[in-house]
């Protein structure tokens, strides 16, 4: 989606390895949210930002880590990962009229 | 906490015809947001459409109309003139200004031709 990249857009991993999902924003935008969607429902937030250097835990954090070094990225980390963190991972920013979401990361935890 | 529950897991239209997907939430703020999104079988999550929770009147984009009840805590969303692209999962949110957001599970539904 225009303006929001995440990288990478497929992984699996192998239970207890770790790995950095990265959401790059091309614009100016304050506040950057991850989320993840497992099958059949809505999205849950994980963790968000309202500017650089800041973060704040969302409806879903256990397990996960985040950081917001730089105004255009933030990063999401997965330190020990865990097959109930098998999900699709949606990055996003909030912009004047509403929210843009990336295209996604489809994480499979074995 | 904050909750958005759309109770209507599947629906289906005929193309051409109208469709009304519900929308109910909770919360004890009085200043908020809400929206539909789509989610095609693509995977990208495109929004729909808006409403401030300080407008009275209902937002509308092209085919795409909500009913807003702030009252009620209601916010459907109806489709007229259904098109096969309209198939979709489509989701309601709720966001705050502190930027917290809520989503639905969403309502799957199927234009048929």
């Amino acid at each position: 989606n225009a303006g929001v990249t995440q990288t990478p857009k497929f992984r699996v991993l192998k239970t207890g390895q770790s790995m950095t999902l990265l959401c790059a924003q091309d614009m100016n935008h304050e506040y950057m949210y991850w989320y993840r969607q497992d099958p059949g429902m809505g999205l849950r937030l994980i963790h968000y930002s309202v500017g650089e250097g800041t973060t704040a835990k969302g409806e879903v954090p256990d397990g996960y880590n985040v950081s917001r070094l730089k105004k255009q990225n933030f990063l999401l980390g997965l330190e020990s990962a865990a097959p109930s963190q098998t999900s699709v991972y949606f990055c996003a920013i909030k912009t004047g009229y509403g929210y843009t979401f990336g295209s996604g990361t489809r994480l499979t935890v074995v | 906490a904050q909750t958005v529950t759309q109770s209507q897991p599947e629906m289906s239209v005929q193309e051409a015809e109208t469709v009304t997907l519900s929308c109910t939430y909770d919360t004890s703020e009085s200043n908020y947001y809400l929206f539909w999104y789509k989610q095609p079988p693509s995977r990208q999550m495109i929004l729909v459409i808006r409403q401030e929770a300080y407008k009275q009147q209902n937002a509308t984009e092209n085919r795409f109309s909500v009913n807003f009840q702030k009252a009620a805590k209601s916010f459907s969303l109806k489709i007229s003139d259904s098109q096969l692209g309209d198939t979709a999962m489509y989701f309601c949110a709720y966001y705050t200004n502190a930027g917290k957001s809520t989503f639905g599970d969403g309502t799957t539904l199927t234009v048929k031709p």
